[in-house]
């Protein structure tokens, strides 16, 4: 079965600075999909930026890009310029080509201090 | 609003009780699913529908959950007998189109059910 590792549980960076969220993922499929989800205390869940993992090009979202090493299985997220809104629980998540199950990490929460 | 929606938001049971939660998703989505996420956790899949058709219910994790969309719009889980270890917020997600793929799903709000 596919598991998706988020090994910080909390980050925090300064306003304006750059912050990157780490994230690792098992699977033997060749084909799926990979995703970073904001989800703001109290508020739903959004999402951020999506990655086909055919796709060799790093997704860029505005200020949030990611860092795909499909061989390292390795889908970092960078916040460039970070914001006081940026502050939220991050999950990274799989989604298999085959099914509809998504895997979520046990998420990041991520603290901007002014 | 146009986004997902869920009710209640908020829901105390005591053991052994059967709860209903409701989701209305975007008008038109085709597919609907559930997830439960734990305190501290990240969402874990439960159960997807396309339309009115249930086609995946690997995640629930007991035969006292139970899923349904009979018109293929609204979605209400049920989850009879309730435990302590139910306690958790129950995401409803819908995304416009069949099918996997890279398709957005939008979350709704949640519900926080707690069983005491």
């Amino acid at each position: 079965a596919q598991t998706v590792t988020q090994s910080q549980p909390e980050m925090s960076v300064q306003e304006a600075e750059t912050v990157t969220l780490s994230c690792t993922y098992d699977t033997s499929e060749s084909d799926y999909y990979l995703f970073w989800y904001k989800q703001p205390p109290s508020r739903q869940m959004i999402l951020v930026i999506r990655q086909e993992a055919y796709k060799q090009q790093n997704a860029t979202e505005n200020r949030f890009s990611v860092n795909f090493q499909k061989a390292a299985k390795s889908f970092s997220l960078k916040i460039s310029d970070s914001q006081l809104g940026d502050a939220a629980m991050y999950f990274c998540a799989y989604r298999s080509a085959y099914n509809n199950d998504m895997r979520f990490g046990a998420g990041t929460r991520l603290t901007v201090k002014p | 609003g146009a986004g997902v929606s869920q009710s209640p938001r908020y829901k105390v049971a005591k053991r052994g009780q059967d709860v209903a939660l409701r989701c209305d998703p975007i008008s038109g989505h085709v597919s609907l699913f559930w997830y439960q996420q734990a305190l501290g956790q990240g969402p874990e899949f439960l159960t997807y529908f396309q339309n009115e058709a249930q086609l995946d219910k690997s995640g629930l994790p007991s035969d006292r959950f139970f899923a349904e969309r009979p018109e293929g719009s609204v979605s209400t889980l049920k989850i009879q007998r309730t435990q302590q270890e139910d306690s958790a917020v129950y995401l409803c997600a819908s995304s416009l189109a069949a099918g996997t793929g890279l398709n957005e799903q939008f979350f709704g709000p949640g519900t926080r059910l707690t069983v005491l």
